[in-house]
């Protein structure tokens, strides 16, 4: 399995709204990261996971909670969200240890606020 | 702060080469360039990386400068399917996590 799958595809929410991505890997990858990428912008990272702790958050809004509870799955918890938050979520993993790995990236899930 | 400046769009004929320059005049000597590129708002897809030296896999070439501020991805042989918008990115970091920090992309249309 070579892929990075990501639920739902497609997210709709009201501001006051809690809702949760969902991210999977089963490729032994011990890094993972949450980019958000707005219309015709490249993505951004927000955050990295290194062997299940967060190793990098680069400073993003308390209302979006990230979460690894194992070494194959990462989630994006969202609560208070904004308008302008509308983006598209990307989820990527890549290998442990150090050396020239690539990101492997998900399809993504695309989250409209209300 | 970008690492990387890109053209917004260029064009190339099917069954050509495609060269794409990338500028990143303040890398420092341990960052590495990735190219990756992205249809249709997928996820972006891992394409080629490299140093120093020139890479080749069977995706495409990649050109960096003995200087190592400019880089060029080469698709051989260009076809429809590459239509795409290619990012030039550093890589900041050597461990299990790092960051890719991602230029404004280039847009390109491969005519038929």
């Amino acid at each position: 399995d070579t892929e990075v799958t990501q639920t739902p595809k497609h997210l709709v929410m009201g501001m006051t709204n809690k809702k949760s991505l969902k991210c999977e890997q089963h490729m032994g990858h011990r890094a993972m990261y949450w980019y958000k990428q707005k219309a015709k912008k490249p993505p951004e990272l927000m955050f990295v996971y290194s062997y299940e702790k967060l190793s990098i958050n680069e400073s993003v809004p308390s209302r979006f909670s990230p979460e690894c509870p194992n070494s194959s799955l990462l989630n994006l918890h969202l609560h208070a969200l904004q308008p302008e938050d509308s983006a598209l979520y990307l989820c990527a993993s890549s290998p442990a240890g150090t050396g020239n790995h690539e990101q492997f990236f998900g399809p993504g899930t695309r989250l409209t606020v209300l | 702060d970008a690492k990387t400046t890109q053209p917004p769009s260029m064009d190339c004929a099917e069954g050509r080469a495609a060269n794409l320059p990338c500028n990143h005049s303040t890398i420092s000597g341990n960052e590495y360039v990735y190219w990756y590129r992205q249809i249709h708002s997928q996820g972006p897809q891992y394409i080629i990386h490299g140093l120093k030296n020139n890479e080749t896999n069977e995706m495409a070439s990649l050109i960096i400068t003995e200087d190592r501020k400019s880089s060029t991805l080469i698709l051989p042989h260009a076809t429809l399917r590459d239509t795409a918008v290619y990012y030039c990115i550093v890589r900041l970091g050597m461990d299990s996590s790092y960051k890719l920090i991602f230029g404004s992309g280039t847009r390109l249309l491969v005519r038929p």
